[in-house]
């Protein structure tokens, strides 16, 4: 079974306006961690957010955070003020309890208008 | 610092060749990993090694060999490389079990 699911294979968002990108994980594990990286045309891998599954609150960085619905195990990425750079393919990862791999979802790009 | 180095940057290879794919990292991780990535699927993890002198299989190990030479590098090897091998193969590392740092990826096309 998928462990992460990002249904969304490809968005578009209007330059400043801000976007949603759908993560949802599949774990019997109470302690995990969840993660999001981008990946620009260029091709290399940034971190951008991590959420914790025993965090109080949702994790900001910048103008991305991560809307953490436990119960409903989604960790939705918000990016606002969308901006040209922010074109780029977005993943959603998870790491399970004291497990040291990462499990990626498909990931979904992001096209930003002018 | 240049954290996580990766080469070659890119390589084409005949059916049958073999291969070493290198990565170092500077940022005294333990842990370090082999990804590949093909289209419309994500990353997918090959061989990692949580610390120096282990590595352990992923989700896709067969027709890949690799080594933990030190702390500081971790090896893919391609002994017969196959059509199915061509993808983007990205090393990563990590400390504890934080954040996972990735290297620019290598390209590689078996014809």
């Amino acid at each position: 079974a998928q462990k992460i699911t990002q249904t969304q294979p490809g968005m578009f968002v209007q330059e400043k306006e801000a976007v949603t990108l759908d993560c949802t994980y599949d774990t019997s594990d109470p302690s995990y961690g969840l993660f999001w990286y981008k990946q620009p045309s260029s091709g290399e891998m940034i971190f951008l957010i991590y959420q914790g599954s025993y965090d109080q609150q949702n994790a900001t960085e910048g103008r991305y955070s991560l809307n953490f619905q436990k119960a409903r195990k989604s960790a939705n990425l918000v990016i606002s003020a969308s901006q040209l750079g922010d074109s780029a393919m977005y993943f959603c990862a998870m790491r399970e309890g004291g497990d040291y791999k990462l499990s990626f979802g498909a990931g979904t790009t992001v096209t930003v208008r002018a | 610092n240049a954290g996580v180095t990766q080469t070659p940057k890119f390589q084409v290879l005949k059916t049958g060749q073999s291969m070493t794919l290198q990565c170092a990292q500077d940022m005294n991780h333990n842990s370090m990993y082999w990804y590949r990535q093909d289209p419309g699927m994500g990353l997918r993890l090959i061989y990692y090694s949580a610390s120096e002198g282990t590595t352990d299989k992923g989700e896709v190990p067969n027709g890949y060999n690799v080594s933990r030479l030190n702390k500081r590098e971790f090896s893919l090897r391609l002994e017969s490389a196959a059509p199915s091998q061509t993808s983007v193969y990205f090393c990563a590392s990590m400390v504890l079990r934080e954040t996972q740092y990735f290297g620019p990826g290598t390209r590689l096309l078996v014809l």
